[in-house]
């Protein structure tokens, strides 16, 4: 079974400053990968997914995340964090014989000071 | 177009009461994904439908079920609620058959409170 890990439950940044979240997995093969931003009381928005082929994917919101098989990792990545960047971020792993299910990360509570 | 409605937003039940959750999907969408979100435990998955069939469902108790019609609306039903059921239940859909080849979109949600 896959699993997900996202060390980090909360990171600061400045606003302007670059951003890094942490995604590592757990999987047999190569996994579809995905990243979901969460603003207080809605739902999850994708920003990013990864299937196959080039390992630097790019997103909505400028963000984009890098798959790096040898460290199971799945970090997104963002040059410069506006404030509205404010919100909840849940990687997630998904299997090609699981149909459309995923499993969540525990999420990373990102807080941006002015 | 519409996004993917959840009603209702807001529900206060009982212990040991039923409740009935509904998610309409994107038009053309064919599978419907239900999660429960809590702080515990993060985001869970609980069943996917597709073309009225389920098929996959998480590791939740009997008490959890759910459906989906022919307009693939989909309904989730919690009987005997317990007050760790006390969650945001998140439905959501996409348009591909699998592997989640373009991504969910989720619902607003439905938060449930049980006292």
């Amino acid at each position: 079974a896959q699993s997900v890990t996202q060390p980090d439950i909360h990171i600061t940044v400045s606003e302007g400053a670059s951003l890094e979240l942490r995604c590592n997995y757990s999987y047999g093969a190569t996994p579809y990968l995905f990243w979901y931003v969460q603003s207080p009381g809605q739902g999850l928005q994708l920003l990013l997914k990864y299937f196959s082929g080039d390992t630097l994917v790019q997103g909505i919101k400028g963000f984009e995340a890098e798959f790096k098989r040898s460290q199971s990792s799945f970090n997104l990545r963002k040059p410069s964090v506006h404030w509205s960047d404010a919100a909840e971020y849940f990687c997630a792993v998904g299997a090609p014989n699981a149909g459309n299910m995923l499993t969540f990360g525990g999420g990373t509570r990102l807080m941006v000071k002015p | 177009k519409a996004g993917v409605t959840q009603t209702p937003r807001y529900l206060i039940k009982t212990r040991g009461q039923q409740v009935t959750l509904s998610c309409s999907p994107i038009s053309g969408h064919r599978s419907v994904s239900w999660y429960q979100q809590t702080p515990g435990q993060g985001l869970q998955f609980l069943f996917e439908y597709f073309s009225e069939t389920q098929r996959n469902k998480g590791n939740f108790p009997g008490r959890f079920s759910g459906r989906q019609f022919s307009n693939s609306r989909s309904e989730m039903n919690v009987s005997t609620l317990e007050l760790g059921d006390s969650a945001l239940y998140l439905c959501a859909s996409t348009s591909s058959t699998g592997p989640t080849l373009y991504g969910y979109t989720f619902g607003s949600g439905t938060r449930l409170t049980v006292v």
